[in-house]
C-alpha cells in the first residue's frame, strides 16, 4: 500500500519569499506523483505531476517539484511567492503501471502568503 | 466546456437517514472517482469506475456506502443509515481514461449529519 506524508500543516511566508512544501511517500512499488491545489472556495485542481523521465517537473505558474527516489520525496518549491498562491496544497500518489488512477493524498499543507 | 458538477452542494440530514449524492462527470470522460474530505481523515479515496469494468470499491468505509454509475456517465453515491462520522465533503472527479490522467474535481457536496 502507498501512503503520503506532508510534514507541515501550515506554512506562513511573506510575499516574494521562496517556499518549499515537503512531501514524502511510502510505497513498495513504483508510483506516479502529483501536487493538487485548492484555492479558497474553489475545487481541487492539478498543479503538476511526475510520471517518468526528468525528475524535475514544473507548473505554468512558477512552481516546481523534484522526484527523489532515494529519499522518497516530492517536495514542491517556488522561488518567489505571490499573494494569489495562498491555498491548500495536496501531495498525492498513485500506483505506477496500474490500470487505475486512484489517488492517495497527504493531509495537505496550507500556504499563507502575507503582504 | 462544462466541468464536473455535483448536487446538492449542501445536505443536512438526521442521523439514521439515507442520502444520495449525485455527480455529473465531464462528457467523454470514462473514469469517475469519489473521494471524501474530512477534518480528521483528510482526502480519502472511496470508489472508482472505469467504463464497463467492475468498480474498485476498496475505499468504501463500510457496507452502508454504495455507488453506481448509470450508462457510463452520471454517478450516485448512497449512504444508508447515516452516522455523524459520515459528515464530510464528498468530492467527485473524472478523467479521460484509466491510468494517471489528470483528474478534474467537482465542487463537492458538504454533508452534515445531525
Amino acid at each position: 500500500a502507498q501512503s503520503v506524508t506532508q510534514l507541515d500543516s501550515q506554512v506562513p511566508v511573506f510575499e516574494e519569499a521562496p517556499v518549499e512544501l515537503r512531501c514524502n511517500y511510502s510505497s513498495s512499488v513504483s508510483v506516479y506523483l502529483f501536487w493538487y491545489v485548492q484555492y479558497p472556495n474553489q475545487g481541487l485542481q492539478l498543479l503538476l505531476k511526475y510520471l517518468s523521465g526528468s525528475t524535475l517537473v514544473e507548473s505554468i505558474n512558477g512552481f516546481e517539484a523534484e522526484f527523489n527516489k532515494s529519499q522518497t520525496s516530492f517536495h514542491l518549491r517556488k522561488p518567489s511567492v505571490h499573494i494569489s498562491d495562498t491555498a491548500e496544497y495536496f501531495c498525492a500518489v498513485s500506483r505506477g503501471s496500474s490500470n487505475t488512477g486512484k489517488l492517495i493524498f497527504g493531509q495537505g499543507t496550507t500556504l499563507q502568503v502575507k503582504p | 466546456g462544462a466541468g464536473v458538477s455535483q448536487s446538492p452542494s449542501n445536505k443536512v440530514t438526521e442521523k439514521g437517514k439515507d442520502v444520495e449524492l449525485r455527480c455529473d462527470p465531464i462528457s467523454g470522460h470514462t473514469a469517475l472517482y469519489w473521494y471524501r474530505q474530512s477534518l480528521g481523515q483528510g482526502l480519502e479515496f472511496l470508489i472508482y469506475f472505469q467504463g464497463n469494468s467492475a468498480p474498485d470499491k476498496s475505499g468504501l468505509p463500510s457496507d452502508r456506502f454504495s455507488a453506481e454509475r448509470t450508462g457510463g456517465s452520471v454517478s450516485t453515491l448512497t449512504i444508508q443509515r447515516t452516522q455523524q462520522e459520515d459528515s464530510a465533503v464528498y468530492l467527485c472527479a473524472s478523467s479521460f481514461g484509466e491510468g494517471p490522467y489528470e483528474q478534474y474535481f467537482g465542487p463537492g457536496t458538504r454533508l452534515t449529519v445531525t
